[in-house]
């Protein structure tokens, strides 16, 4: 059985720095793995799908990376700004492509 | 242009009661799902369809039942409401399997059964 796990749960930073969430997950036969972000009172926004093929996939000031054979993957954050605060998720899909979500970490960047 | 649109965004009721969520769609997806999120924000699956078909039903009680009438819509009746089925309800779509390509979610139900 896939088991996600994001640590910390929790993660404050000051505006302008940089910053590296992580994500582990038990079962390296995985085929991509994907990352969220949820704003309170929201659902999911899709931030970066990055196939199992694939070692780094980046959008913007976003940056992820994908370890297989370790169970890892890292999203990097570049030059945070106070709406990067949020709650991100990663994800990866299992038997039936059901999707196992981490337990996230809630990040809040300082101004 | 709400992508993937529920309503209501927020239900409360009593236990006991019927009550229905509806989720719809406008991104041209095929695949639709119901997650729901518990009080520690833990995100789990309870359906999917595609194309109108039921693919996954994980071990969630008779009482939950998904109806979806195109494939662009996907809504969830749920009976003899519980304490326990209190949570944030999701619906979400993608253009092919959660493994293929990304989610799109909606902004959520929040369910309070008092």
């Amino acid at each position: 059985k896939q088991e996600v796990t994001q640590i910390p749960a929790a993660l404050s930073v000051p505006e302008g720095e940089n910053l590296v969430l992580n994500c582990s997950f038990t079962d390296s036969a995985i085929y991509n793995l994907q990352w969220f972000r949820q704003d309170p009172g929201k659902g999911l926004t899709s931030l970066l799908l990055i196939q199992s093929s694939q070692r780094e996939q980046t959008s913007g000031r976003l940056n992820a990376s994908l370890d297989k054979s370790s169970g890892r993957s890292t999203l990097y954050i570049a030059a945070s700004q106070p709406g990067d605060s949020a709650t991100y998720l990663c994800a990866v899909p299992g038997g039936n492509e059901k999707l196992t979500f981490g337990t996230g970490t809630r990040l809040t960047i300082i101004p | 242009d709400t992508a993937v649109s529920q309503t209501p965004k927020y239900l409360v009721t009593q236990m006991g009661n019927d009550k229905s969520i509806k989720c719809e769609q406008n991104l041209g997806h095929d695949t639709m799902y119901w997650y729901k999120q518990d009080s520690k924000k833990f995100l789990k699956i309870m359906f999917s369809y595609n194309n109108k078909e039921l693919i996954i039903n994980e071990t969630v009680p008779n009482r939950f039942s998904p109806k979806s009438p195109d494939k662009a819509h996907l809504n969830l009746h749920i009976n003899s409401l519980e304490l326990g089925d209190s949570a944030v309800y999701f619906c979400a779509s993608s253009a092919q399997g959660a493994g293929s390509s990304p989610l799109h979610f909606g902004n959520g139900t929040r369910l309070t059964v008092t």
